[in-house]
């Protein structure tokens, strides 16, 4: 079984600031990490996803993230924030090979970026 | 591309009436799912199907019933509507192989039950 805890419901940020949105992770098995942002009143979409090998992983928009195992941590940065990161994160986990499109979704970070 | 399609937006329901929320996705995808978003709790899977006539439960199926009679179609059909059941639905799919764990969303059903 696999759970995943997101520290902070809400980050707020001011434009240019570094990112920091924590995720840590529960897994029996040999995890794959995922973020995915949400948009206001839109779906979610991935901003990047950690399978196997490297352990730095970088996505869309400028963001990354590092899985460290001994930390079981996941945690999203970005070097400088801009107004349009404004969202809705969610950090998930899955177990090792195919999910069958069953992921496992931390509660969520709401950023709010200030001018 | 489509994607994923997700009918209706917006409801309204009394407790007690039955509905369908539609999902359709053009992908080809195998896997398909339906979650539900609370604030404060993330998106919890209802239930998922892994291809035409396979379906099984998530973490929070009570409530709900699915079929899938075809790759393309899932619906999600909610019986005797409670107040507890007034959420933002999202339904997501995904193919097999590398794909298989990266989901594409529906843009999300948000119904309130009265």
């Amino acid at each position: 079984a696999q759970s995943v805890t997101q520290l902070g419901s809400h980050v707020s940020v001011s434009e240019g600031a570094l990112v920091l949105l924590r995720c840590n992770y529960s897994s029996s098995v040999p995890p794959y990490l995922f973020w995915y942002v949400q948009y206001p009143n839109q779906g979610l979409q991935l901003l990047l996803k950690y399978t196997t090998g490297a352990t730095l992983v970088k996505g869309i928009n400028g963001f990354e993230a590092e899985f460290k195992k001994s930390e079981t941590s996941f945690h999203l940065t970005k070097p400088s924030a801009h107004m349009s990161d404004a969202a809705e994160y969610f950090c998930a986990v899955t177990g090792g090979g195919t999910s069958y499109g069953k992921l496992t979704f931390g509660q969520g970070t709401i950023l709010t970026v200030h001018p | 591309n489509a994607g994923v399609t997700q009918t209706p937006k917006f409801q309204v329901l009394k407790t007690g009436q039955s509905m369908t929320l539609q999902c359709a996705q053009d992908m080809n995808h195998e896997y398909m799912s339906w979650y539900r978003q609370d604030p404060g709790m993330g998106l919890r899977l209802i239930h998922y199907s892994v291809g035409a006539g396979i379906t099984d439960q998530g973490e929070v199926p009570n409530g709900y019933n699915v079929s899938r009679s075809t790759t393309e179609d899932f619906p999600l059909r909610l019986l005797s509507a409670a107040p507890s059941q007034t959420s933002v639905y999202f339904c997501a799919s995904s193919g097999a192989g590398s794909g298989a764990n990266v989901l594409t969303f529906g843009a999300g059903s948000r119904l309130t039950v009265l």
